[in-house]
């Protein structure tokens, strides 16, 4: 089936900081792929997205890239704040079919 | 509304009472739908409203478990002799369209519920 596996978390580090969150897939064909955001005491927001191999999402200093080839979407960002602490989840989707599949998801905590 | 509402936000239920969790989508959404997120773990898709039609009801774990969305708005699931292993968040989202495919999502905030 498909399914989603995020890298273990909780993850802490320090303000500026880079940032790298690994997610992989396993899907058959070729799924939309996801990166959402959960902050404390809100509900999941989209964060961005990519469609096809070799895609690249971005939105607000995170980037992730879709790689077929190593069936991976992880995300980067190249310089964290504290505002940036939040659950981030990577999912996938297929056109036609209604729901995501998400990963565990991934705790970020930035420290000052 | 300006977004997805859900209500209750904290529900505590002894063990066999029956629940009963309300989402109220965007105005105008097409698409509704429940996902079940256990502690630490990513939500996991319940059940799907095109409108007032019920298109996939796969994920809902037992027959305990039931939603409707009668009119094509408020959706309401509802839970049977709550278990102590049906604690969990429970988020509702709705899209505008009905293509699908993960686009558009607006998640509400949650209903968290505990069984004791």
């Amino acid at each position: 089936g498909n399914s989603v596996t995020q890298m273990e978390g909780p993850v802490t580090l320090s303000e500026e900081a880079f940032l790298t969150i690994n997610c992989t897939y396993t899907a058959t064909g070729y799924p939309s792929l996801f990166w959402y955001v959960q902050y404390p005491g809100e509900g999941l927001q989209l964060l961005l997205k990519a469609t096809k191999a070799d895609d690249k999402g971005s939105n607000k200093g995170f980037e992730a890239t879709y790689r077929k080839e190593t069936t991976s979407f992880h995300l980067e960002k190249g310089s964290v704040q504290v505002s940036d602490s939040a659950v981030y989840f990577c999912a996938l989707s297929f056109q036609g079919a209604q729901k995501l599949v998400f990963g565990q998801g991934t705790r970020l905590t930035i420290n000052p | 509304g300006a977004g997805v509402s859900q209500s209750p936000r904290y529900k505590v239920a002894k063990r066999g009472q029956d629940v009963a969790l309300r989402c109220d989508p965007i105005s105008g959404h097409v698409s509704l739908f429940w996902y079940q997120q256990a502690l630490g773990q990513g939500p996991e898709f319940l059940t799907y409203f095109q409108n007032e039609a019920q298109l996939d009801k796969s994920g809902l774990p037992s027959d305990r478990f039931f939603a409707e969305r009668p009119e094509g708005s408020v959706s309401t699931l509802k839970i049977q002799r709550t278990q102590k292993e049906d604690s969990a968040v429970y988020l509702c989202a709705s899209t505008p369209t009905t293509g699908g495919g993960g686009y558009g999502y607006t998640f509400g905030s949650g209903t968290r519920l505990t069984v004791v």
